[in-house]
């Protein structure tokens, strides 16, 4: 089944400057990357997503690349502001398993502190 | 339209006693994701229900079993609980599974479950 691992696990930054988080994934056959940010108490929300035929979305402040030969992709969030303080998970839609249906695999969630 | 809606959102119970969870997604979606969301290992897939069936399982032993209703609401059940059951639970859905079709989840803000 698919793999994917998220670093780095905490991040702090200072308001203004950039934050980048790096995931890797196993599965040739995954072809779908969704990035969800999760506020203390309440469950995670999609924030931006990437498919594989595209190599880089933007969306205001955040983007997604994709390096689908490395296998990795990668959330950019520029001009951070104390409310981009959470955690935030990155998935990967793997492809069959067996008699198995595709489902999403997540990352362990990197922890993200913008200092004002 | 209202959210992913989870009941309860915190439970304590003792260890050898069985629980279960609810969760009503939003009007229209007919599929459940259920989610184990522990410290340090991000979330881990437990099963997805579609249109009442289960198309989908993770890794978890035969104590955690779910089901999903005609209206689409679903429940997971965990007998003879343990210690290392304490989690946070999600729920989410979608329109379809995502393994289908591109379409958003959208998660619940989960039932805190404690085992003492």
């Amino acid at each position: 089944g698919e793999n994917v691992e998220q670093h780095p696990s905490t991040l702090s930054v200072q308001e203004g400057d950039s934050a980048v988080i790096k995931c890797t994934y196993s599965d040739s056959a995954s072809n779908y990357f969704p990035w969800y940010k999760q506020e203390l108490g309440k469950g995670p929300q999609l924030i931006i997503d990437i498919r594989s035929n595209v190599g880089e979305k933007k969306d205001q402040r955040i983007a997604v690349t994709l390096n689908k030969t490395a296998k990795h992709f990668s959330l950019h969030i520029t001009e951070t502001q104390p409310e981009d303080s959470a955690v935030y998970f990155c998935a990967a839609l793997g492809g069959y398993s067996g008699y198995s249906a595709r489902q999403l695999t997540f990352g362990s969630g990197t922890q993200l502190t913008v200092l004002p | 339209k209202a959210g992913v809606t989870q009941t309860p959102r915190y439970l304590i119970k003792t260890r050898g006693q069985q629980v279960t969870l609810s969760c009503s997604p939003i009007s229209g979606h007919r599929s459940v994701s259920w989610y184990q969301q522990t410290p340090g290992q991000g979330l881990q897939f437990l099963f997805e229900y579609f249109s009442e069936t289960q198309r989908n399982k993770g890794n978890f032993p035969g104590r955690f079993s779910g089901r999903q209703f005609s209206n689409s609401r679903s429940e997971m059940n965990v007998s003879t609980l343990e210690l290392g059951d304490s989690a946070l639970y999600l729920c989410a859905s979608s329109l379809v599974p995502p393994g289908l079709a591109y379409n958003e989840q959208f998660f619940g803000p989960g039932t805190r479950l404690t085992v003492l």
